[in-house]
């Protein structure tokens, strides 16, 4: 059971460059977010998905798409990479039930912008 | 304005003592709270979940205290270790659906 899969693990780009990171999940949930992890900032909710097909905006979604056409996966795009989108990225699966929520993290990729 | 506050100052503490750590919140009505442990290089893995209508919560060596009249959730590590280094971050549901917003986390270590 992988649990919450993202890739690349590390990433350069140069700015101005577009790319996708992308998230998959094998544990059928319906809840999937993107955060972004900045020294001292915590963890940033960019995007989240409440199913296949349906997606919306957390704090921070300026410069980043997303789309949800599946229930295990969750890319996130990178329109024209700046300097400042250089973090560590998170990708996050939900487990709702009647006694439990829960997030699962995947390992986390590591973006720098030069 | 909308803020979940966790003590950025790293908590140092001996082993084998209870460590507190607080999550502050204002202008949320969360239907629960979360804790998760952070270590370096690593995703966040989920502790606990407490719920608006819950005032304590226990898992082994950790209990969870949510307080929504004065907006502040505690976390202990009772006989801690020196494994229970980490960073502990709360998270709650900022409006449903699983929304989930989080503290910029406290660094806990334990030493010998």
């Amino acid at each position: 059971n992988a649990g919450v899969t993202q890739t690349p693990k590390f990433q350069v780009l140069k700015t101005g460059q577009s790319m996708t990171l992308q998230c998959a999940q094998d544990m059928n949930h319906e809840y999937m977010s993107w955060y972004r992890q900045d020294p001292g900032m915590g963890l940033r909710l960019i995007h989240y998905s409440v199913g296949a097909g349906i997606t919306d905006q957390g704090e921070v979604p300026n410069g980043y798409n997303v789309s949800r056409s599946t229930t295990e996966d969750f890319p996130l795009r990178l329109l024209s990479a700046a300097p400042s989108q250089t973090s560590v990225y998170f990708c996050a699966s939900i487990y709702s039930g009647t006694t439990n929520t829960e997030a699962f993290f995947g390992q986390g990729t590591r973006l720098t912008v030069v | 304005s909308q803020k979940i506050e966790q003590n950025s100052e790293a908590l140092n503490i001996q082993e084998g003592k209870t460590a507190t750590l607080t999550c502050n919140y204002t202008n949320y009505s969360p239907a629960y709270l979360q804790w998760y442990r952070q270590d370096p290089g690593r995703g966040p893995v989920f502790l606990l979940l407490i719920r608006e209508n819950e005032k304590e919560k226990r898992k082994e060596r950790l209990k969870v205290t949510f307080d929504t009249t004065l907006k502040q959730s505690l976390f202990h590590v009772t006989a801690s270790q020196p494994a229970d280094s980490a960073t502990y971050l709360c998270a709650l549901d900022s409006g449903g659906y699983n929304k989930l917003i989080f503290g910029a986390g406290t660094r806990l270590a334990v030493h010998p």
